[in-house]
């Protein structure tokens, strides 16, 4: 297992349009998060799943933001009508949780830029 | 509400000094803590974490310090090399473990 992956790297798309952005986590970790970061700025919580249960959402997940992680594998976040305020790297990470506090790692991201 | 905070945005070191980068939060029920390391254009890179039941933790060049009745933890890099150049993140995560709370960053640059 080489770590968390995700894809694409690089979006560019047109203000109005969807897209959907994939990641695999490290196999056998149960919690997936997904982060967004933009320029000197945190990362900032979007949402996390534990298995396949999407089990806490930030207010920052406006109704265009959906995530999914069928299966307890891989996650898909789709953002719908996209704005250029949704230009932004998009982090996922995961980690292993078994009852205590671990620390999580992180894909490589992917730059979203809305034109 | 930020409750990880790095006041330092930037830090410069010479090479073969310690850097340290600071970190304070204010959230009491924050019980793991962590350190990334980030290069331009990628993801954070785990460093190394300390759990609040430590007050220390090492792990070859770099340790971590907690105080928690201060509500502070540091990073020392000893010695600081130019590869250590990057931002550097702190993060906090309470025992409920919901999420992972991150600091602004702070950019190091070690002179050569």
């Amino acid at each position: 297992d080489t770590g968390v992956s995700q894809d694409p790297r690089h979006k560019i798309t047109k203000r109005g349009q969807n897209v959907t952005f994939r990641c695999d986590p490290i196999s056998e970790h149960n919690r997936l998060y997904w982060y967004r970061q933009t320029l000197g700025q945190g990362p900032e919580f979007l949402t996390y799943f534990q298995n396949e249960a999407q089990l806490e959402k930030s207010r920052l997940l406006s109704d265009r933001f959906s995530a999914e992680r069928p299966k307890g594998s891989f996650s898909t976040l789709e953002i719908q009508r996209t704005e250029q305020g949704d230009s932004a790297m998009y982090l996922c990470a995961s980690s292993l949780h078994t009852g205590f506090n671990t620390e999580a790692f992180f894909g490589q991201g992917t730059r979203l830029t809305v034109v | 509400d930020q409750q990880v905070k790095q006041n330092s945005p930037s830090l410069s070191v010479q090479e073969g000094r310690i850097s340290i980068l600071n970190c304070d939060y204010t959230n009491s029920m924050f019980d793991y803590f962590l350190w990334y390391k980030k290069y331009p254009a990628e993801g954070p890179t785990f460093l190394i974490s300390i759990s609040s039941i430590k007050d220390k933790n090492e792990d070859g060049r770099f340790t971590v310090f907690l105080n928690k009745s201060a509500k502070h933890l540091s990073l020392h890099i000893v010695p600081s090399q130019p590869g250590d150049s990057a931002v550097y993140f702190c993060a906090a995560i309470s025992n409920t473990g919901n999420q992972f709370y991150f600091g602004t960053g702070t950019s190091l640059t070690v002179i050569p």
